[in-house]
């Protein structure tokens, strides 16, 4: 597997604090995708970083990428109800295989 | 702008039956397309990819196949159905280029009983 071995984490915060995910990769890569997934719908990109970046923001979403470490994170500043949603982090290998991370199912109550 | 379209939108079969689970992309010409599944509560598993029609890569074994009989058309199936084949498909396209971001259809969720 490309990633480590980790299953669905779920966190709950509460509106208003500021929240971070983890992910951690096995191989090198040049890319990682974050993801976003509502209930019963596919995944959306929110941020992608790339390996000549160590930082990446969009609005209240900032993204790191450590390739010594091999590790990932996306912060979400002053979460609101509508962050609640499951985060996946994703990296290519090879040629056009992905894969994704277990996922952070985030929970924001008001 | 593109669309992508999945079909059925849900589906119950039997153990041991034929699926076949479609998904189309409009709006844009020779996208890579991907197919992936998701077990409940679960993260999303590449199962095959294409980058160009008629030519499909296996990513992992899950007694699936599929084809890509048009541009635009990316299709899922399999002879007999497994109860582990239960969960959520989802089709995917994205530029031609390596890692470029993935664009995800509706998904299809799938009951094997």
């Amino acid at each position: 597997s490309q990633w480590g071995e980790e299953n669905l984490q779920a966190l709950s915060i509460q509106e208003g604090e500021d929240v971070t995910m983890n992910c951690s990769y096995k191989t090198y890569t040049t890319v990682v995708h974050w993801y976003r997934q509502d209930s019963g719908r596919g995944p959306a990109l929110i941020i992608l970083i790339r390996s000549n970046e160590r930082e990446k923001r969009s609005g209240r979403l900032r993204a790191t990428l450590d390739t010594s470490s091999q590790s990932s994170s996306l912060s979400i500043t002053a979460a609101q109800c509508e962050d609640t949603a499951v985060y996946f982090c994703a990296t290519g290998y090879g040629n056009e295989k992905i894969t994704f991370g277990a996922g952070t199912k985030l929970t924001i109550k008001p | 702008a593109q669309t992508i379209h999945q079909w059925p939108v849900a589906e119950i079969k039997a153990v041991g039956s034929p699926l076949s689970l479609g998904c189309t992309i409009k709006g844009k010409s020779s996208p890579n397309l991907y197919w992936y599944w998701q077990a409940t509560g679960g993260t999303l598993q590449q199962l095959f990819y294409s980058i160009t029609v008629g030519q499909v890569e296996s990513v992992v074994q899950l007694n699936l196949s599929a084809s890509r009989p048009k541009d635009d058309q990316f299709i899922l199936s399999t002879e007999k159905l497994l109860l582990s084949h239960s969960g959520f498909y989802l089709c995917a396209w994205s530029l031609d280029r390596n890692y470029a971001e993935q664009f995800f259809g509706p998904g299809t969720r799938l009951t094997v009983l």
